[in-house]
């Protein structure tokens, strides 16, 4: 099973601040990434496919990037909706796998 | 409007069984593989299963042998038979179409339903 380990845990930062979220394999999963993001009592929902990139209607403060085992979601200047949980996932290999989550929160 | 929406969770004792539903509507159900992810209360998003549009499937080790997925494509459904429930199955289970992988991209699962919570306790 391939692990995915996101750092940091929880972020916190202000709006407009430059988010950083990081996504490490275990082993490699090529560019077969997606990034998540969920607000409270909400289903996820697909930000970035394919490591890098944007899926429909996700605005372009959103980026990805990455491939083998190393990849970070980056959010350039942040807006009051994007504090949220962030998800990777991977479908490389079965099964599935999701990192564990960060938390981005209001400083 | 492509939709997806979850239904027949609820109460259950451990032991017992539950079938889930998912209705889709507004895309070609048909052409798309689809997967169960699940979250427990205060938890993380977990993978259950997968079904491809030719109907292979792929499970989850921790609902392996007790979960089964399947689907309708005339009736544009998808379903999660659960049996042998155990109280670490409590969880909010959400359906969630996926183009897998194309051309060696792959796609994300793009569309989510919103969920339907399953509770397994005596």
């Amino acid at each position: 099973e391939i692990v995915l380990t996101q750092s940091p845990a929880t972020l916190s930062l202000s709006p407009g601040e430059r988010a950083t979220l990081s996504c490490r394999a275990s082993q490699t999963v090529s560019s077969y990434l997606a990034w998540y993001q969920q607000t409270p009592g909400q289903a996820p929902r697909l930000l970035i496919y394919d490591a890098s990139n944007r899926a429909t209607g996700i605005p372009a403060r959103f980026s990805g990037s990455g491939s083998g085992t190393d990849f970070t979601l980056t959010i350039s200047s942040l807006e009051p909706e994007d504090f949220a949980v962030y998800y990777c996932q991977q479908r490389f290999n079965w099964p599935i796998t999701f990192g564990q989550g960060t938390r981005l929160e209001i400083k | 409007e492509v939709q997806l929406v979850e239904s027949g969770g609820g109460l259950v004792q451990p032991g017992g069984s539950l079938r889930l539903s998912c209705a889709a509507s507004g895309f070609t159900f048909s052409t798309y593989t689809m997967n169960w992810v699940r979250q427990a209360p205060g938890k993380g998003l977990e993978w259950v299963s997968y079904i491809s549009s030719s109907s292979t499937v792929y499970y989850a080790d921790s609902v392996k042998g007790r979960f089964t997925i399947s689907r309708d494509n005339a009736k544009n459904s998808l379903y999660l038979q659960m049996n042998s429930l155990r109280a670490e199955d409590t969880a909010v289970y959400y359906c969630a179409r996926d183009k897998g992988v194309v051309n060696y991209y792959y796609y994300g699962m793009d569309v989510w339903g919103q969920g339907t919570t399953v509770t397994v306790s005596s």
